[in-house]
């Protein structure tokens, strides 16, 4: 069972430089995540995906671009990363509609701007 | 707006004595509650999960929760702690209202558990 798949778990950039973290779901969940985890602060949303064809911003999305590129996948963009975006991605996929039930994380990508 | 507060960002504690992790919440309305675990270098797990019904909840690992309305609380405890307890615990709220197909949640901080032998 793979659950939610992220890829890159590594990755370290220079200011200014482009990249796409891919994430992917095999459970059938229509609602997908992009958290960033920062030390004290807990997870904080990036963007949603509330079912495929939809995205919306969440907490934190300056800097960020996302795309739904089916049920399964949901990619996150930095454009042109800063060193205030270092910080630890997560992915995160859930039913739709219900909400007692809970959301399913990836293990995370690793991201350090220089 | 819903906010969760988790008191003490690390709790220690030694080998086979009571974990206690504290969550409060802010909320006109007992929302949904979850409590989750991070392993180092890993995704969150899912501990347990409180909507309706019975106020206290048993998840895995023998961990447990109690709803508390009259203290907007839900802490988390395991009688007796093990060394593979040792991790970074989540406490999330999500509003028992509809809200639009996904499920938002909002995380607490963390509380980072050590445990010594």
């Amino acid at each position: 069972n793979a659950g939610v798949t992220q890829t890159p778990k590594f990755q370290v950039l220079k200011t200014g430089q482009s990249m796409t973290l891919q994430c992917a779901q095999d459970m059938n969940h229509n609602s997908m995540y992009w958290y960033r985890q920062d030390p004290g602060m807990g997870l904080r949303l990036i963007y949603y995906s509330a079912s495929e064809g939809t995205t919306d911003k969440g907490e934190v999305p300056n800097g960020y671009n996302v795309s739904r590129l089916n049920k399964r996948e949901f990619s996150l963009r930095l454009e042109s990363a800063a060193p205030s975006q270092t910080s630890v991605y997560f992915c995160a996929s859930s039913t739709w509609g219900q909400d007692n039930q809970p959301q399913h994380f990836g293990d995370g990508t690793r991201l350090s701007i220089l | 707006a819903q906010s969760v507060t988790q008191l003490g960002s690390h709790v220690s504690v030694s080998e086979g004595a009571l974990v206690l992790l504290r969550c409060n919440y802010s909320s006109s309305v007992p929302p949904y509650l979850f409590w989750y675990v991070q392993y180092p270098n890993q995704g969150l797990q899912l501990l347990l999960k409180y909507t309706t019904g019975a106020t206290l909840v048993k998840g895995i690992n023998g961990f447990e929760a109690e709803f508390k309305k009259s203290e907007t609380s839900f802490h988390l405890t395991k009688p007796s702690a093990h060394m593979s307890d040792a991790a970074e615990y989540f406490c999330a709220v999500s509003p028992t209202s509809f809200s639009g197909g996904y499920n938002k949640l909002i995380f607490g901080a963390g509380t980072r558990l050590a445990v010594h032998p």
